[in-house]
């Protein structure tokens, strides 16, 4: 089936870093979503992205759906303290299936 | 909060025995998808519901099962457990299910041991 390889797998920064991870994938999706899972708790949606190239930020977070559809990055910037969690991106294939491929997440910790 | 609702948030149980998981979608969503999140495998799609009709299958065993109600709310029967059924339960919820944009919500999941 198809699967996303995101990395880096886990990732410990300082207070104020930036940060960035990725998704790659051999098979094309048509939506790319961000989440961010905090501890017993279900994903969050982050972003959401639907077109090649598209660039989108929700405040210190940025996107970007790759032109060739099958990958995205998801960039923070000036980590604080409560960005620690699992951050998991997901894709949509499309063609009416709603089924979300989920990546194997990234694990961040934020020491202040 | 996401206006998803799931019940039990846990649940411990033996080998062999069967389960049923309550989700209650957002207000006004007509599409639920049932996920299995194990260490091993990661964020799994195992069914969607689209207004009481079954819409999409994943990698759903053959021992679990799913309906969801007029009222919309869903249940995720699973039987004969075994060891590796043990994982995070989470209901997701949508408007429609079916148009870009149509973002899905996820419950606080149901924490199932299988002892």
């Amino acid at each position: 089936g198809q699967q996303l390889n995101q990395s880096p797998q886990s990732m410990f920064i300082q207070e104020g870093e930036d940060v960035s991870m990725n998704c790659t994938s051999s098979s094309i999706f048509n939506t790319w979503l961000w989440y961010k899972q905090d501890p017993g708790e279900g994903p969050v949606l982050l972003i959401a992205l639907y077109k090649a190239g598209e660039l989108t930020s929700n405040g210190r977070l940025t996107a970007q759906f790759g032109i060739t559809r099958k990958d995205s990055f998801l960039n923070i910037s000036a980590s604080i303290p409560s960005d620690v969690g699992i951050y998991f991106c997901a894709g949509l294939s499309g063609g009416g299936s709603e089924k979300l491929v989920f990546g194997k997440g990234t694990k961040l910790t934020v020491n202040p | 909060d996401s206006g998803v609702t799931q019940t039990p948030k846990h649940l411990i149980t033996a080998t062999g025995q069967r389960v049923t998981l309550r989700c209650s979608p957002r207000s006004g969503d007509l599409s639920v998808y049932w996920y299995q999140q194990s260490l091993d495998q990661g964020l799994q799609f195992l069914i969607q519901y689209y207004n009481g009709e079954e819409r999409a299958k994943g990698n759903i065993l053959e021992r679990f099962s799913a309906q969801q109600f007029p009222d919309l709310h869903s249940e995720l029967n699973l039987s004969s457990l075994e060891l590796g059924d043990s994982a995070l339960y989470f209901c997701a919820s949508s408007v429609i299910g079916t148009t870009r944009g149509d973002t899905q919500y996820f419950g606080p999941g149901t924490r199932l041991t299988v002892l």
